[in-house]
């Protein structure tokens, strides 16, 4: 079973900040934190992961609380393409899926 | 680089039939990983492959199988098909090292069995 809990859905405006929280109260000292998107009829795509820091890519930063018992995943300047369902995952060696957050990014 | 690629991209079969579907992993990869997803479900974990055994394994029955090349292409194989495992089947690559490598997926076959 999924061991990561998100909002079922979420809305934001063009242009400004999506923040998608994830709590994975359960995680396990050694268990990453990784985040994908799917978009409809695409296969999920990797976003960023971390352990205990916070971490910053080309898409995306990766918030992690102190506790490691939840994260926020930002976009920093949402476009009408990063409308998708969210994916946040805790775990090494394989990943379980839950059922995400779906963001509707709108003009 | 190409990425993950799978084949084929549809397929329609009928109930007791049998499929195979094909993996090609991203350039670099070891491990290849299978999931199925349901319309409207998050993917779910088949199983795993590395250095051509299955190292892990889902809650799947033994009708869905798999084997891994030694040029790391996988292929999940499907027996006697049922009407619910219609489905989008995605394959996975990832580096076994350094641990945490994210997967990196494909766009996955579209599965209807009739």
């Amino acid at each position: 079973d999924a061991k990561t809990t998100q909002p079922p859905s979420m809305d934001c405006a063009e242009g400004r900040a999506a923040n998608l929280p994830c709590n994975h109260s359960t995680i396990s000292g050694n268990e990453y934190v990784y985040w994908y998107r799917q978009i409809h009829s695409q296969g999920p795509q990797y976003i960023i992961h971390g352990l205990k820091n916070n971490e910053t890519n080309e898409m995306a930063s990766l918030i992690i609380t102190e506790d490691r018992k939840s994260s926020t995943l930002i976009l920093p300047h949402a476009t009408l393409r990063d409308t998708a369902v969210y994916y946040c995952i805790s775990h090494t060696d394989k990943l379980i899926f839950g059922t995400g957050t779906r963001l509707q990014v709108f003009p | 680089d190409a990425g993950v690629t799978q084949s084929p991209t549809h397929l329609i079969k009928t109930r007791g039939q049998q499929v195979t579907l094909r993996c090609s992993p991203k350039s670099g990869h070891d491990t290849v990983s299978w999931y199925q997803q349901a319309l409207g479900q998050g993917p779910q974990f088949i199983f795993q492959y590395y250095e051509e055994e299955e190292r892990q394994r889902g809650n799947f029955p033994d009708r869905f199988s798999g084997h891994q090349f030694p040029n790391y292409s996988s292929e999940l194989n499907v027996n006697a098909l049922l009407l619910g495992d219609s489905a989008l089947y995605l394959c996975a690559s990832s580096l076994v090292a350094p641990r945490g490598s994210p997967l990196h997926f494909g766009n996955g076959t579209r599965l209807t069995v009739t």
